[in-house]
């Protein structure tokens, strides 16, 4: 079956460390996304990529980054700069501009 | 900016009680509209969306929206929820020949059995 598989589930980082969260589809979507789900905030873009080799910021890109070297991968690094990195992050694809999104089971990160 | 809001953030009925979920958006051009639901413990999945014509459209599990422009509303209704109803759903908003979405903040919603 098609989907998005995003992991690991759940991470734990020490302050000051990067981390990369891993997002791959095998749905031949074209657009891939990268958002982060709050509590009371519904979920906001970080970044997102709508062909291979290209990305664009989102609504709170600071403290992250991306790559979008394949078209099934779109890994997410969370870096030390991000100020508040603990929350739940959640990966998306879809296939043309406007249609509707197929989403991962997320990713939970912690700061400890 | 286009913003996307969702007034009830928690929202607690009896089993057949009905359901309305308000959603508004703030853009004047053309829009794609979408709800996902999250059930606890899964993954964001859509309920339904509308991209254009019959404004009354129809979902999943018994779920309907309907969409009045002049009012930039897409509420979420059913006639009649049941406990597996609990969830959280948020409506979305894509503009014409654009990829992002705009979500709303999420409308919690707990069915007493």
């Amino acid at each position: 079956d098609g989907g998005i598989t995003q992991s690991p589930k759940y991470l734990f980082r020490k302050e000051g460390q990067n981390v990369t969260l891993s997002c791959e589809q095998n749905l031949n979507h074209d657009a891939m996304y990268w958002y982060r789900q709050d509590p009371g905030q519904g979920l906001r873009l970080i970044y997102y990529s709508q062909i291979v080799n290209d990305f664009q910021k989102g609504d709170i890109a600071e403290g992250y980054s991306v790559s979008r070297e394949k078209k099934e991968s779109f890994p997410l690094t969370v870096t030390s700069a991000q100020k508040n990195p603990t929350a739940f992050y959640l990966c998306a694809s879809n296939e043309d501009g406007g249609g509707s999104y197929t989403f991962g089971s997320g990713t939970r990160l912690t700061v400890v | 900016a286009q913003s996307v809001s969702q007034h009830n953030h928690h929202v607690i009925l009896s089993e057949a009680a009905s359901l309305e979920l308000g959603c508004n958006y703030s853009y004047g051009g053309t829009v794609n509209l979408f709800w996902y639901v999250q059930y606890p413990g899964q993954h964001l999945q859509l309920l339904l969306k509308y991209f254009s014509g019959d404004p009354l459209v129809k979902g999943i599990k018994g779920f309907e929206a309907e969409f009045i422009k002049s009012k930039f509303s897409f509420n979420l209704r059913k006639p009649s929820v049941q406990w597996s109803d609990t969830a959280e759903y948020f409506c979305a908003v894509s503009t014409s020949g654009t990829y992002k979405y705009i979500f709303g903040t999420g409308t919690r919603l707990k069915v007493l059995a």
